[in-house]
């Protein structure tokens, strides 16, 4: 079964440093991935999406990441790490048609 | 536009009550889902269903039901509740053209 691990259930940085957010994927063909952001006491919502059009995938809020191969990863960074960035982010996978799961999440803590 | 709306927001029950949990979107999507979110444990899909009148079991069925006999309504069934079922559900409905779920601002369960 597809599956997506999130390495690290909470992450700080501070800000103007380099956000890395890891996600590895388990599948034996290349899946549909994606990252979601929530911010507290709100649903989630769609960061970015990977659908093999192109390895390197921009987002929103300045967000992009990588879908390796060779890796079976797909990070999700940001150059700059700003205050509003604070929220827990998921990795998910497509797992079937239309059908979607997610990672245990991390949250992104912001330092002044 | 109101997008995706669940309601109750907040519920306490005590253990062997029933209720439901109701999903409503105006976004004449296909495809709905069921999910719940616990701490280290991300988001586990409950239920989803393809289409009115259609339903399926996802990585956590056991302990729920769900019903769609309108396009737009997706209900969450609670018959018998037990503490392990505190958590906060979320409601998504899928726009298949972008393969990108909306999310509802969930509902927070507490079962004493």
């Amino acid at each position: 079964a597809q599956s997506v691990t999130q390495l690290g259930s909470h992450v700080s940085v501070s800000e103007g440093a380099l956000v890395l957010l890891r996600c590895n994927y388990s599948s034996s063909v290349p899946p549909y991935l994606f990252w979601y952001v929530q911010y507290p006491n709100q649903g989630l919502q769609l960061l970015l999406k990977y659908t093999s059009a192109a390895t390197l995938v921009k987002g929103i809020n300045g967000f992009e990441a990588e879908f390796k191969k060779s890796e079976t990863s797909f990070h999700l960074t940001k150059p700059s790490a700003h205050m509003s960035d604070a929220a827990e982010y998921f990795c998910a996978v497509e797992a079937g048609t239309y059908k979607y799961i997610f990672g245990t999440g991390t949250r992104l803590k912001v330092l002044a | 536009n109101a997008g995706v709306t669940q309601t109750p927001k907040f519920r306490v029950l005590k253990t062997g009550q029933s209720m439901t949990l109701l999903c409503a979107q105006d976004m004449n999507h296909e495809y709905m889902y069921w999910y719940r979110q616990d701490p280290g444990m991300g988001l586990r899909l409950i239920h989803y269903s393809v289409g009115e009148g259609t339903t399926a079991k996802g990585e956590v069925p056991d302990g729920y039901n769900v019903s769609r006999l309108k396009k737009q309504n997706f209900l969450l069934g609670l018959e018998s509740a037990a503490p392990s079922q505190t958590s906060v559900y979320f409601c998504a409905s899928l726009f298949t053209g972008a393969n990108v779920l909306t999310f509802g601002a969930g509902s927070r369960l507490t079962v004493l």
